[in-house]
C-alpha cells in the first residue's frame, strides 16, 4: 500500500516568507509527528499527533512553528517568517497505536530559506 | 548531557565482519527502545525493537542494560548493503533519537 507521502519534496523560499509542509499519513495511522533534521544532525522532535489533537507540542522551535492535522488524516506543519536557520529537512511520520509503534516515515521536505 | 548518546563513528568493517554500536541514554524512565536504519539521504526505518531480555533478528542482535543504562546492536557477518547510519531511539512520553552511528562496510 501507500506509504507516507510529503510534498513539497523541496522547497527554497526567502527569509520572512511564510511556508506550509504537507504530509500524507499512511491511512488508518492514528499517529503522526513531525520532525526536524539538520545537515549530520539527529532527528529532532517537533510535534506529535494522536487523531486531530497535539498531546504534545514541546519540541515546536518557536512560536512561527505551528502544526494542525484535520480528518485524522493529513497534516500540515506551518512556519511563518522563516528564517536562515530554520533551513533543514522536515520529516513526518505516522503509526498505527500510540508512541512505541513502528513509526514510519515520508521521504521528507527538504526546506531552504536563503 | 545528551538524552541519548550513541558511538561517534564512522565504523569502516570489511564484509563479513562483526561489529557493535553502543548506545547510552541518561533518562531511566525510558520505557521503550529501538534500533532505527537511515540509508544516505533516505528516511529512517525501523531495524528492529529492544526487549529486555534482548532479541536477535538473524545476523543482528539488540542488548538492553537498563542497570547501567544502555542499548547495544552486534552485526554478525556484514554485508556491503548494511552501510549506513544506525540511529538508536528511546520512548520516553516521546521518540528520542540519537544522531546515529555511521557504518561503512567495504569489500
Amino acid at each position: 500500500g501507500a506509504g507516507v507521502s510529503q510534498s513539497p519534496s523541496n522547497k527554497v523560499t526567502e527569509k520572512g516568507k511564510d511556508v506550509e509542509l504537507r504530509c500524507d499519513p499512511i491511512s488508518g495511522h492514528t499517529a503522526l509527528y513531525w520532525y526536524r533534521q539538520s545537515l549530520g544532525q539527529g532527528l529532532e522532535f517537533l510535534i506529535y499527533f494522536q487523531g486531530n489533537s497535539a498531546p504534545d507540542k514541546s519540541g515546536l522551535p518557536s512560536d512561527r512553528f505551528s502544526a494542525e492535522r484535520t480528518g485524522g488524516s493529513v497534516s500540515t506543519l506551518t512556519i511563518q517568517r522563516t528564517e536562515q536557520r530554520d533551513s533543514a529537512m522536515y520529516r513526518c511520520a505516522s503509526s498505527l497505536g500510540a508512541l512505541g509503534s513502528e513509526q514510519f516515515f515520508g521521504p521528507g521536505t527538504r526546506l531552504t530559506v536563503l | 548531557r545528551k538524552e541519548v548518546e550513541q558511538d561517534p563513528g564512522p565504523f569502516n568493517v570489511p564484509e563479513g565482519a562483526t561489529v557493535a554500536f553502543n548506545c547510552t541514554y541518561s533518562n531511566s524512565a525510558s520505557q521503550s527502545f529501538f534500533w532505527y536504519r537511515q540509508d544516505c539521504r533516505k528516511e529512517p526505518k525501523l531495524l528492529m525493537s529492544v526487549y529486555s531480555s534482548g532479541n536477535e533478528d538473524g545476523r543482528f542482535t539488540a542488548q538492553l542494560n537498563r542497570a547501567s543504562q544502555y542499548i547495544s546492536l552486534l552485526i554478525r557477518d556484514s554485508k556491503l548493503s548494511d552501510s549506513a547510519t544506525y540511529l538508536c531511539v528511546l520512548n520516553t512520553d516521546k521518540l528520542i533519537f540519537g544522531t546515529g552511528t555511521r557504518l561503512q562496510v567495504f569489500p
